[in-house]
């Protein structure tokens, strides 16, 4: 069975920061990675996502993941953290199996931005 | 393309009562998902459909849920008897319905659900 552990379910930064959120998987079939972004009151948003060949993925607003099989590990990062970056984060991992591609998330990251 | 959307956006509803929220996929998407997110926790899996066939409920949360696709478009999830522990974000996902795990969901913005 796949599942996902987020770490740290609030991380705080500054304007301008690092932004590091951290996401371990596990699975016994190759994964397929996605992070996607849930702004206050609004559906959830993909950010980006891992399905095979380069494994640094980039994807939207200066946002990139690195997959390390070695690892287990799938973590989110921007060199520089904005204030609309603030939002909660959720890691999420999906395999073809008997629920179609349905997706298994963590519990999610809130990330907090100050000025 | 104008999204996943989902109605109502709200519902506040007494407990015992029944409830039905719908959810509209993006045109031509094959595949759509019911999911259940409650407070602090990422969203959790209910059911799917592959146009109108209903292809996994096993993981409705109980007898008292359901959910239909009658014409492979929108979609209803119907909850009865309605209980305070009900109380979450329902979300719904579509997607092209390629059959690969690699796809895309596309989500709404949810129906929040209150029970009193």
């Amino acid at each position: 069975a796949q599942s996902v552990t987020q770490l740290g379910s609030h991380v705080s930064v500054s304007e301008g920061a690092l932004v590091l959120l951290r996401c371990n998987y596990s699975s016994s079939v190759p994964p397929y990675l996605f992070w996607y972004v849930q702004y206050p009151n609004q559906g959830l948003q993909l950010l980006l996502k891992y399905t095979t060949g380069a494994t640094l993925v980039k994807g939207i607003n200066g946002f990139e993941a690195e997959f390390k099989k070695s690892e287990t590990s799938f973590h989110l990062t921007k060199p520089s953290a904005h204030m609309s970056d603030a939002a909660e984060y959720f890691c999420a991992v999906s395999t073809l199996n008997q629920a179609g591609t349905a997706l298994i998330f963590g519990k999610g990251t809130t990330l907090s931005v100050s000025s | 393309d104008t999204g996943v959307s989902q109605d109502p956006r709200h519902k506040i509803t007494k407990r015992g009562q029944n409830v039905t929220f719908r959810c509209d996929p993006i045109s031509e998407h094959n595949r759509l998902y019911w999911y259940r997110q409650t407070l602090g926790q990422g969203p959790e899996f209910l059911t799917y459909f592959q146009n109108e066939a209903q292809l996994e409920k096993s993981r409705l949360l109980s007898d008292r849920f359901s959910a239909e696709r009658p014409k492979g478009s929108f979609s209803t999830l119907e909850i009865q008897r309605t209980e305070q522990g009900d109380s979450a974000m329902y979300l719904c996902a579509s997607s092209p319905g390629g059959g690969t795990a690699q796809e895309t969901q596309y989500f709404g913005p949810g129906t929040r659900l209150l029970v009193l």
